[in-house]
């Protein structure tokens, strides 16, 4: 079956540190490949997402890349900001047996940053 | 442009209780979902649905029924409140395809006493 393994939390920085947070993925098929964030008290809502190898999915100064070779989609910021403070949430989306897609979460990693 | 709206965002139950969690999105998305979020678990997830009138369960089904008898709605049943239902619990949507991102409501924090 698919599954998306995260590295686990918390990771702690300070402000203007760089970040990545790794994931790596099984799949059956070829997958696309998410990443959604967690602000507290709400719900996920979608950060990134690339839908084949080596695309590249950014957005408010987050980046990943599909790679296929390692299945992998590590997720990276060059400078982070105290608002980035959240619960990050690597997924997969695959076409199961029955031929729906159905998403695969990794556990998420939750990320402090401190002034 | 509301989304997917949850109601309600807090409940208190009684062990062997029974409530239905409300869900609905204004998207026309044909899939719909019911993930339990718990500390260290990550998402879970209880049910599906790939569109009106078809249901299927996810990975923790037990103790929960859902319907999906419009496009819209998604509502998710406890039968008889356990402890261990206690969770956050959300429900999400997207159109339901491979590249297309599931779009989550703000959840539902249910304690079982």
């Amino acid at each position: 079956g698919n599954s998306v393994t995260q590295m686990e939390g918390p990771v702690t920085l300070s402000e203007e540190a760089f970040l990545t947070i790794n994931c790596t993925y099984t799949a059956t098929g070829y997958p696309s490949l998410f990443w959604y964030v967690q602000y507290p008290g709400e719900g996920l809502q979608l950060l990134l997402k690339a839908t084949k190898a080596d695309d590249k999915g950014s957005n408010k100064g987050f980046e990943a890349t599909y790679r296929k070779e390692t299945t992998s989609f590590h997720l990276e910021k060059g400078s982070v900001q105290v608002s980035d403070s959240a619960v990050y949430f690597c997924a997969l989306s695959d076409r199961a047996s029955g031929g729906s897609y159905i998403p695969t979460f990794g556990r998420g990693t939750s990320l402090i940053v401190h002034p | 442009n509301a989304g997917v709206t949850q109601t309600p965002k807090f409940q208190v139950l009684k062990t062997g209780q029974s409530m239905t969690l409300q869900c609905a999105q204004d998207m026309n998305h044909e899939y719909m979902s019911w993930y339990r979020q718990d500390p260290g678990m990550g998402l879970r997830l209880i049910h599906y649905s790939v569109g009106a009138g078809i249901t299927d369960q996810g990975e923790v089904p037990n103790g929960y029924n859902v319907s999906r008898s419009t496009t819209e709605d998604f509502p998710l049943r406890l039968l008889s409140a356990a402890p261990s239902q206690t969770s956050v619990y959300f429900c999400a949507s997207s159109p339901g395809q491979g590249n297309s991102p599931l779009h989550f409501g703000n959840g539902t924090r249910l304690t079982v006493t």
